[in-house]
């Protein structure tokens, strides 16, 4: 059973930057796509974007120019970093496994909240 | 972008009664090249992350029970729960990967009435 897990700061100040490590285990990283998927409180899913374990990204075109993804597959472990965050950036932060027919494993999420 | 749009927002059903939540693509997300539609449905209950229920619009997940099912083609596309049960209390998301950007529906909320 592939298990994820998110970790990172809880609290950061307005034009901070969010940097979230999401751990997986129970399967090898190699050969899938990872996501990063986020929830502002009370409202649906927005999905950041993912990476392959190669490297290979893709994000969501309206926070490609704060959004980084990277890999580390000896630690079988990717990133998120989000730059110059503001209070709407505030939400659960999930990381999710990118299967071939959709995101089938999930973390329990992490709460970013964002406030001076 | 291919913006996916569900509808209702939320509905309310007795239980034991047929529940239908739809979910609409600006574009198609079935490719031709092996007749596939790229759309997977989600069911998130408070405090939990999401879970798959249905992709390729109408696989089953492993363990999800049988009284729920997705079905539609193309740009159409439906979750059908045949005989809602107390814990079906959720919020359902459609989801496309049929793109290198995925998106997902606003959701719908479930509950009983």
């Amino acid at each position: 059973q592939v298990h994820l897990q998110e970790s990172g700061p809880g609290l950061l100040k307005p034009s901070d930057t969010l940097s979230l490590t999401c751990a997986v285990s129970g399967g090898s990283i190699n050969d899938f796509y990872w996501s990063w998927i986020r929830q502002p409180p009370g409202k649906g899913l927005e999905w950041i974007g993912y990476i392959y374990s190669t490297g290979t990204t893709s994000y969501n075109p309206s926070l490609q120019s704060r959004v980084t993804i990277s890999v580390d597959t000896s630690k079988n472990r990717f990133f998120l970093i989000l730059s110059s965050v503001t209070g709407a950036d505030t939400a659960v932060y999930y990381c999710a496994r990118r299967g071939n027919g959709g995101n089938d494993y999930w973390g329990r999420g992490t709460l970013v909240t964002v406030s001076s | 972008d291919i913006v996916m749009t569900q509808s209702p927002d939320s509905l309310a059903v007795s239980l034991g009664e047929r529940a239908t939540i739809n979910c609409k693509s600006s574009q198609s997300v079935l490719y031709s090249s092996n007749n596939k539609n790229y759309l997977a449905w989600y069911q998130q209950k408070p405090g939990q992350p999401p879970k798959m229920l249905i992709y390729w619009a109408s696989n089953r997940d492993s363990g999800v029970p049988d009284r729920f099912s997705g079905s539609g083609s193309g740009t159409d596309f439906t979750l059908t729960i045949s005989s809602v049960q107390a814990e079906d209390v959720a919020v359902y998301y459609c989801q496309q990967y049929y793109t290198t950007q995925d998106t997902f529906g606003q959701g719908t909320k479930l509950e009983i009435k």
